[in-house]
């Protein structure tokens, strides 16, 4: 199946820094969407983005659909901003409709 | 914005007994899912529901477990004679109809743990 990769596995920011996380997966794909898991464990779901560049307030996320990876920026950080960010993709060839989610990027906004 | 709803949103149950999650998807989807986390590891993918039967499921979801929708707005998940290691976060999501490109909508999860 699919392979899905999240990285950096951990990522500790001071209050305010800006950040890259990345999603490289191994398959052409029909969807993808970003989730921000918060510490009560609800999945947020922060993007829908198979292609393209979406903004939405303070984070933004684009996907390059023809090179296999997708990247989310958090731009000013806040502790809100702490949690676990997976992403989740839908391969092209799936029969189905299930996702397959990435191991996830765990932040730490430091205030 | 319309929501996917579960409850309870933790159920503490003793290993053996059976256990019913339940969802109430958005109104106008036609695609259901559940998906487990056990706790500090991925969500993974149980099983997906389309046209009043199973059109996908995993290799987690065996004869142990079932999904039902016993009406025009529930979505249930069965497990029955829980084991320890079925403790974890489900979640329930659901999707537009008539393609595979539209979004998972995911509900908060019901956190599940069994003694």
């Amino acid at each position: 199946g699919i392979q899905v990769e999240q990285s950096p596995p951990d990522l500790i920011l001071q209050e305010g820094a800006n950040s890259t996380l990345r999603c490289n997966f191994s398959d052409s794909v029909n969807n993808l969407q970003w989730f921000h898991q918060n510490p009560w464990g609800q999945l947020i779901n922060l993007f829908y983005i198979p292609s393209g560049t979406k903004q939405n307030g303070r984070l933004s996320a684009t996907t390059v659909a023809t090179e296999r990876y997708s990247l989310l920026y958090i731009s000013s950080s806040q502790t809100t901003d702490s949690g676990v960010y997976f992403c989740a993709v839908l391969p092209n060839k799936a029969a189905g409709n299930k996702l397959t989610f990435g191991g996830g990027t765990r932040v730490l906004v430091k205030p | 914005e319309p929501e996917v709803t579960q409850t309870p949103s933790h159920q503490v149950t003793q290993m053996g007994q059976e256990v019913i999650l339940r969802c109430v998807p958005i109104s106008n989807h036609l695609y259901f899912y559940w998906y487990r986390q056990i706790l500090g590891q991925k969500v993974e993918f149980l099983v997906s529901f389309y046209n009043n039967e199973i059109s996908e499921k995993s290799e987690i979801f065996d004869d142990q477990f079932s999904v039902e929708r016993p009406d025009g707005s529930n979505f249930t998940l069965k497990i029955r004679s829980t084991k320890l290691e079925d403790s974890a976060m489900y979640f329930c999501a659901s999707s537009g109809a008539g393609y595979s490109n539209q979004p998972q909508h995911f509900g908060d999860g019901t956190r599940l743990s069994i003694l």
